[in-house]
């Protein structure tokens, strides 16, 4: 089937107007993760969901931001307020349960530029 | 805490030569490791993964990594580099007792393979 899809691709936005990004990830991954790559940087972790547990907020970077799982498919990120150190790729990636040596499988990701 | 260090932003060979991209990891318990490979503008896409048996792991496009646990290190190879293997490389870890728990990700190495 198809790999992980994001929308949009790509999002221009004004300073302090909200934005929505969304995930599909691969049917049957019960685990979906979402990830923030700034300009030359690494993966910094946000949000993470398994199965019906609570999600792992740890990574989220204020209050502004905020993610929702419907069931074991679609999940949307939510940015309140946005300003512009927001500008980054927001990668989402999904995966099969297991014992931990399953591979996640990456979206081509959105581009959020904050203006 | 998990970690992975990539020491070398940059990594410059000739196309034809032999490339090596270094990661070290620590972990508390034992880890679990992969390799993923970042095009322009793409997500990440997975390379290969360590998670027991053979030290020596084959993945995709002819890579391998080699799991050295006395010097807690994964660095990927590959015997004869390509102009098309320019792209940024990704070690992640994730330690096995931490289920499916988000990978830890590398700040990345580039690799600029020249004809």
């Amino acid at each position: 089937g198809a790999g992980v899809s994001q929308s949009p691709s790509n999002k221009v936005t004004e300073k302090g107007k909200d934005v929505e990004l969304r995930c599909d990830p691969i049917s049957g991954h019960t685990a979906l993760y979402w990830y923030r790559q700034r300009l030359g940087q690494g993966l910094e972790f946000l949000i993470y969901f398994q199965g019906n547990s609570a999600p792992d907020k740890s990574g989220l970077p204020s209050d502004r931001f905020s993610a929702e799982r419907t069931g074991e498919s679609v999940s949307t990120l939510t940015i309140q307020r946005t300003q512009q150190e927001d500008s980054a790729v927001y990668l989402c990636a999904s995966s099969l349960m297991g014992q931990g040596g399953n591979e996640q499988f990456f979206g081509p990701g959105t581009r959020l530029t904050v203006l | 805490a998990q970690s992975v260090a990539q020491p070398e932003d940059q990594v410059n060979v000739a196309e034809g030569n032999p490339l090596t991209v270094k990661c070290t990891y620590s972990v508390s318990g034992n880890p679990y490791l992969f390799w993923y490979v970042q095009y322009p503008n793409r997500g990440l896409q997975f390379l290969l993964k360590y998670i027991t048996g053979d030290n020596l792991v084959k993945g995709s496009y002819g890579f391998e990594a080699e799991f050295n646990k006395s010097q807690t290190s994964f660095h990927l190879k590959k015997p004869s580099a390509l102009v098309s293997d320019s792209a940024l490389y990704f070690c992640a870890v994730r330690d096995m007792l931490q289920g499916n728990t988000p990978l830890v990700f590398g700040k990345g190495t580039r690799l600029s393979v020249i004809a």
